[in-house]
This record gives structure tokens, sequence and C-alpha cells, in this order.
């Protein structure tokens, strides 16, 4: 049973353009929701977060939308440059904080020069 | 400052044989994390420390694994009688408490022949 499903295995966008993640979610009790990039052979790194009492969180060229009546969140970076080619996994806790996260299956992301 | 490390890198073992996979803790974080991913998944929780408190070990998927963590710091994953669908990628992460920002080690690559 997956709890939380990255539908896009890999995606390729143009440097400077939008690169926009997508991640949707099952289980209602999940409230804290966290994006960490990953390079090979590397551990994930920690991107940005967001509680569930907020809809947007922003950092830098990064940010993230949680639509909770969809179970839906994304990440926008924008702009887009080649160092941020790597895979992003979603993860989702249900202890208001990042604690025995939930993680979805990853998301390729390319970056075009 | 020093990351999350972990030892070794790379192992191979033997379908039947114990293996024991090391973490070392960003210094001063009381919370501890094993976490596997397998081929094409996300990442999957295992066990969890925080503090002197008992360990949550619910993400366990077999009495073959066990870990420790000795004088609150190192922590062991011991894999024993290890099976080909016990190969995967071990990561551990380390928090300054309990529902801070995960920081994670670049993983063990275990494969199980």
């Amino acid at each position: 049973d997956q709890q939380v499903k990255q539908n896009s295995p890999s995606l390729s966008v143009q440097e400077g353009r939008i690169s926009i993640l997508n991640c949707d979610y099952t289980n209602s009790m999940f409230d804290y929701f966290l994006w960490y990039k990953k390079y090979p052979a590397e551990g994930p790194t920690f991107l940005i977060s967001i509680s569930s009492i907020k809809d947007k969180n922003e950092d830098g060229r990064f940010t993230v939308f949680l639509n909770k009546s969809a179970k839906h969140l994304s990440l926008h970076i924008v702009p887009s440059q080649p160092g941020d080619s790597a895979v992003y996994f979603c993860a989702a806790s249900a202890f208001q904080g990042a604690q025995k996260l939930v993680f979805g299956q990853g998301t390729r992301l390319t970056i075009n020069p | 400052g020093a990351g999350v490390s972990q030892s070794p890198s790379n192992k191979v073992t033997e379908k039947g044989k114990d293996v024991e996979l090391r973490c070392d803790p960003i210094s001063g974080h009381t919370a501890l994390y094993w976490y596997r991913q397998s081929l094409g998944q996300g990442l999957e929780f295992l066990i969890y420390f925080q503090g002197n408190s008992a360990p949550d070990k619910s993400g366990l998927p077999s009495d073959r694994f066990s870990a420790e963590r000795t004088g609150g710091s190192v922590s062991t994953l011991t894999i024993q009688r290890t099976q080909q669908e016990d190969s995967a990628v071990y990561l551990c992460a380390s928090s300054l408490g309990p529902k801070e920002t995960q920081y994670f080690g670049p993983g063990t690559r275990l494969l199980v022949l």
C-alpha cells in the first residue's frame, strides 16, 4: 500500500524554465510534508518542508504547495538550473514534524541546457 | 562539521550470512533513523532511536533485522541469515531532536548473492 506516490518517474525541463514535481498521498493523518533531493551515491538532502496548517512555503527558488482536500503537494523550482538535475523524493509524516517519514518513489529531474 | 557517515559503503555477501552495517550520526543529534531503499522504490522506514527511549522497531521487516545504538551515538544494523530480497541501499539519518530535519548519510549498498 503506497501511501505516498510520485507518479512521474522522470521529468525533463529546459534550463531557466519552471520545474513542477508532483506528489499524492492517501493517509489523511499526514500533517507534515517534505521534499528531499538526491544525487547519485549520496544520501538525500533536505530541501523544503510544509506543515498541514499552511498551503504554501517558499525558500528562494523552491516553493512547495499543499492542497489538503486533494491530498496533493507539488514542488516548484524556478528558474531551473543544471545543478537541479537529481532525484527528488516527496515524504510525509503524521507526527507534526519530520519523524518516521514515508517516502514516495522519487522523480528524476533532468535540466537541459 | 562532519555529516552522517556510514560503513561500509558497499557490501557483497552470500545468502545466509550475517551482516553488520554501521552509522555514525552527527555529534549531538539525539534522534537516529534507519531506512532502506530497494531498487526503484522510495525509502522505507526501518527503526528509530530517540535519546534513551526504547527504539521504535515498527518498520523492521522480519526478526532477522535488529539494531542497537550504543552510548546514544553510533548505531549498528544487523541482518541475520541474509536473503536476496534484503539487497538494497541502507540509509541512516540523524536529527537534532525527534521532529527536526533529518540528515542522511551516503548509505550502504548491500548485495546478497
